[in-house]
């Protein structure tokens, strides 16, 4: 059964505080993504990985930063958060950037910055 | 930049009756759309992928692509109330950019 997995669910961090969001997939995409959800805003698209260490910008990478060390594994970082950082993050991955593939989305983390 | 629309913002249907989405885009030469439901509090679940002008069917559910009117739509054949969930369509141009996302339409499915 193909999955994408989100951790933490839930999390509520203090503004200044470094937060770190993790995605990890089972069914070795090589593309994975970043986005965010706000409303009356919809979803936006953070950042892209290719694959492994070949990452690129979204529409809206300010203040985040990404990490992709393992294919399988996708990780959303920001130093020193902002309360315009509480959304709820959505990770995807599809078999590779090119044609007509498939986003498969993990549930989301809901992140509250106080 | 691509722009997705989706109307009406809500629709209420009652179980067994059809119910049909909108959605427009701006930049007709787009060859790759989907629409996708979120279930409140969950993840985003793909219903169908449609790549051409026509029609395209998945179960219950039906996209009809009009790119000439710049409209795809998405009709729930005999809606259930577990149906009942925000209806997303998204536009994908470069796959390098990922899927542009309109901003949905709640159904809410009443017996």
């Amino acid at each position: 059964d193909m999955k994408v997995t989100q951790m933490p669910r839930y999390l509520i961090k203090r503004m200044g505080e470094n937060v770190l969001l993790e995605c990890g997939q089972d069914m070795s995409h090589e593309t994975m993504y970043w986005y965010r959800q706000d409303p009356g805003l919809g979803l936006q698209l953070i950042y892209i990985s290719y694959d492994v260490d070949s990452n690129s910008e979204g529409d809206i990478p300010k203040g985040y930063r990404v990490s992709r060390k393992k294919r399988e594994h996708f990780s959303l970082i920001l130093d020193s958060a902002k309360t315009n950082q509480t959304s709820v993050y959505f990770c995807a991955s599809s078999p590779n950037w090119g044609g007509q593939n498939t986003l498969y989305f993990g549930a989301g983390t809901r992140l509250s910055v106080l | 930049q691509q722009k997705v629309q989706q109307s009406p913002e809500s629709l209420t249907v009652s179980e067994g009756a059809m119910a049909s989405l909108n959605c427009t885009f701006s930049d007709g030469t787009s060859n790759n759309f989907r629409w996708y439901r979120q279930h409140s509090a969950k993840g985003l679940e793909v219903l169908v992928s449609i790549f051409s002008d026509g029609e395209k069917e998945e179960g219950r559910f039906t996209a009809h692509l009009n790119r000439a009117n710049l409209h795809v739509s998405l009709h729930i054949r005999e809606p259930q109330p577990s149906d009942s969930a925000v209806y997303l369509c998204a536009v994908c141009d470069n796959y390098a950019q990922g899927l542009t996302f309109g901003l949905g339409t709640r159904v809410s499915v009443f017996p």
